[in-house]
């Protein structure tokens, strides 16, 4: 089945730093990437994707890119705010089958 | 709609009391999800359904959890007996493919504690 690897568990950064989270999977035939963020004591909430047949792609602070070569993904948040604190999951799927998650990142952004 | 709804919102229990967990998905989503989150494990997929049939319970860890979901609109997750390892986070979510978008949406979770 698929493994989905995340890095790093943790991330500090300042505010108005840049964020990169990256994850690496193992089965080339998965095709869709979400990042869900969830909050201290909240539900993961999707907050962008991006399928196997797109390199790129933004929204606004966020972005992520996909490298289907090496089976690898990222999600890049610019100009990070304390509101960005939060435990972000990778995850990969095979068509509409179910989602790995990664282990998970959490991020904290001082001010 | 009111998102995917799970009660109870906490639960207390002892060691080898039966606990039952409940979810309402979103209205017309086919797809339902149980996953179990903990410090150590992560998020871990238990068991899925579609349109109420149990797809793959390979994550279900042992005889001792079972899942339901008798109509479209309800879904049980039991564990009987329970042991002080079942404490996690168990959150239902429920998805509905839409074009190229495949987002689940969970709900608030319920928090179990066995002592």
């Amino acid at each position: 089945g698929e493994n989905v690897e995340q890095h790093p568990s943790t991330l500090s950064v300042q505010e108005g730093d840049s964020a990169v989270i990256k994850c690496t999977y193992s089965d080339s035939a998965s095709n869709y990437f979400p990042w869900y963020k969830q909050e201290l004591g909240k539900r993961p909430q999707l907050i962008i994707d991006i399928r196997s047949n797109v390199g790129e792609k933004k929204d606004q602070r966020i972005a992520v890119t996909l490298n289907k070569t090496a089976k690898h993904f990222s999600l890049h948040i610019t100009e990070t705010q304390p509101e960005d604190s939060a435990v972000y999951f990778c995850a990969a799927v095979e068509g509409y089958s179910t989602l790995t998650f990664g282990k998970g990142t959490m991020l904290l952004v001082s001010p | 709609d009111a998102g995917v709804i799970q009660s109870p919102r906490h639960e207390v229990t002892e060691m080898g009391q039966e606990v039952t967990l409940r979810c309402k998905p979103i209205s017309g989503h086919d797809y339902l999800f149980w996953y179990r989150q903990t410090m150590m494990r992560g998020l871990e997929l238990l068991i899925y359904f579609n349109n109420n049939v149990p797809i793959d319970d390979s994550g279900m860890p042992e005889d001792r959890f079972s899942a339901k979901m008798p109509n479209a609109s309800f879904s049980t997750l039991k564990i009987q007996p329970s042991e002080p390892r079942d404490s996690a986070v168990y959150f239902c979510a429920s998805s509905k493919i839409q074009g190229a978008r495949y987002e689940q949406y969970f709900g608030p979770g319920t928090r179990l504690t066995v002592t």
